[in-house]
């Protein structure tokens, strides 16, 4: 089964930083991969897909980059929404389906 | 607008049984696959189970699989979780979650979410 690994697990940063979070496949998976943002008692949400795509609706100030095995989330200019914990997820393997990193908190420094 | 409305869940003892639903509306339910995907109490997320769309393709986490079986009624527009055997380790929020696609391709991305239902197997 493909594993999914990002770094850190957790960040403070402060509003109108940028950050950066890192997910690395334990092998190839292409550009199958996507971002999600979680906050405690809501539902998930989908921010990024396919590696760099952005989801309908989603801030511009957020990015994604990468291939193969390791990937980027950026985040510009952080808003106070942004707090929350953050997942990438490969949908590459057909039969560990879908796999998420163990996400990455950030929090308010 | 896209809404998926989960329940079912509730407080159950190890080995017991629970079926979770999932009522969909604001889309075309029959032309997209389903997940469940669930978080442990302090955990990250987990993905449980998928269907496409016709219910021609199902898939299960090596975790519940051989417990858990998922169906669907596109006529209902429903998606069901029947949890079988039940332990601790299965406690957890069960989101019901849309997939992008049908599953002709396979898998493609979860781009919708349901507020979630608590699983709680405890004695």
């Amino acid at each position: 089964d493909i594993q999914m690994t990002q770094s850190p697990s957790s960040l403070s940063a402060s509003v109108g930083d940028r950050v950066t979070i890192t997910c690395r496949a334990s092998e190839s998976i292409r550009r199958y991969l996507n971002w999600y943002q979680h906050k405690p008692g809501k539902a998930p949400q989908l921010l990024i897909y396919s590696a760099s795509t952005l989801q309908s609706g989603v801030p511009s100030r957020f990015s994604g980059s990468g291939s193969g095995t390791d990937f980027t989330l950026t985040i510009n200019s952080l808003q106070p929404e942004d707090f929350a914990t953050y997942y990438c997820q490969q949908s590459y393997d057909t039969f560990s389906v879908y796999t998420f990193g163990q996400g990455t908190k950030l929090e308010i420094k | 607008e896209v809404q998926l409305v989960e329940s079912g869940g509730g407080l159950v003892q190890p080995g017991g049984s629970l079926r979770l639903s999932c009522a969909a509306s604001g889309f075309s339910f029959s032309s997209h696959g389903m997940n469940w995907v669930r978080q442990a109490p302090g955990k990250g997320l987990e993905w449980v189970s998928y269907i496409s769309n016709s219910s021609r393709t199902i898939y299960y986490a090596d975790s519940v699989k051989g417990r858990f079986t998922l169906s669907r009624d596109n006529a209902k527009e429903s998606l069901y979780l029947l949890m079988n055997s039940l332990r601790a380790e299965d406690t957890a929020v069960y989101y019901c979650a849309r997939d992008a696609g049908s599953g002709i391709f396979g898998v493609e991305r979860i781009d919708f979410w349901g507020q979630g239902t608590l699983v709680t197997v405890s004695s």
